[in-house]
């Protein structure tokens, strides 16, 4: 059981937006700006997209923004293209305990 | 920028052990934490440990301690992951990721397949 809640599948038409929420508590999501998001596609390793809640790595596209509010941060793609589609992990620092947790892993499909 | 190239896939029995190794290539190697996380077939990704190359700490996953040992030969710029007294349950997909930037998984090894079966 994954220690950040995020939804199995979010689906969407090219052009439009998507937003992906990600679920912790005041132990982790809630206590430290160290959240980021990694991109998967299939049989592939994951690619950081957004570190520190809301910046972009260089070379990632502008389409991708990060936000977060309490316990609770969120991704959202804009003018969702066919190369999105992919699995997407977001990722929270918690800690000298734990250190760092994932979410379970959003599927996003691209209709 | 770095660049991280592991091992080849490995094939062990329950009880043995595995050692995934992770050369890295770009910018300093003692510059940044390098960490290990591990997927399993359909699931999700998580996070195994860290090391520090500069000074040899290590941090580990509650799950992990006593049975992972995380090394680093700065010589050739290389990390390792040891895991002991493997299961079933242990075979994943193992990933080395630097840390350049605090608190990210910034850049990614292409991953080691384990795997554990009798």
């Amino acid at each position: 059981q994954s220690a950040l809640t995020q939804p199995a599948s979010v689906s969407g038409s090219p052009g439009q937006s998507i937003t992906l929420s990600c679920t912790g508590t005041t132990s982790d999501v809630g206590s430290y700006n160290l959240v980021s998001w990694y991109q998967q596609h299939p049989g592939k390793a994951p690619k950081l997209i957004i570190y520190e809640v809301s910046k972009r790595p260089s070379g990632v596209s502008d389409r991708f923004s990060g936000s977060k509010s309490g316990n609770t941060a969120s991704l959202t793609i804009s003018g969702l293209q066919a190369e999105d589609e992919a699995d997407y992990y977001c990722c929270s620092y918690a800690g000298s305990r734990k250190f760092y947790v994932f979410g379970s892993g959003t599927k996003v499909t691209v209709l | 920028q770095v660049q991280l190239v592991q091992s080849g896939a490995e094939v062990k029995k329950p009880g043995a052990s595995v050692k995934v190794s992770c050369k890295a290539s770009g910018d300093t190697f003692t510059g940044y934490n390098m960490h290990w996380l591990r997927q399993a077939p359909g699931q999700g990704l998580e996070w195994m440990g860290r090391t520090n190359p500069n000074t040899g700490g290590t941090n580990y996953a509650q799950k992990f301690r006593g049975r992972v040992t995380m090394t680093s030969d700065t010589s050739i710029s290389t990390a390792y992951m040891e895991l002991r007294s493997l299961k079933s349950n242990d075979t994943a997909v193992y990933y080395c990721a630097s840390e350049v930037v605090a608190g990210n998984f910034d850049y990614w090894g292409q991953g080691t397949l384990v795997t554990v079966s009798s």
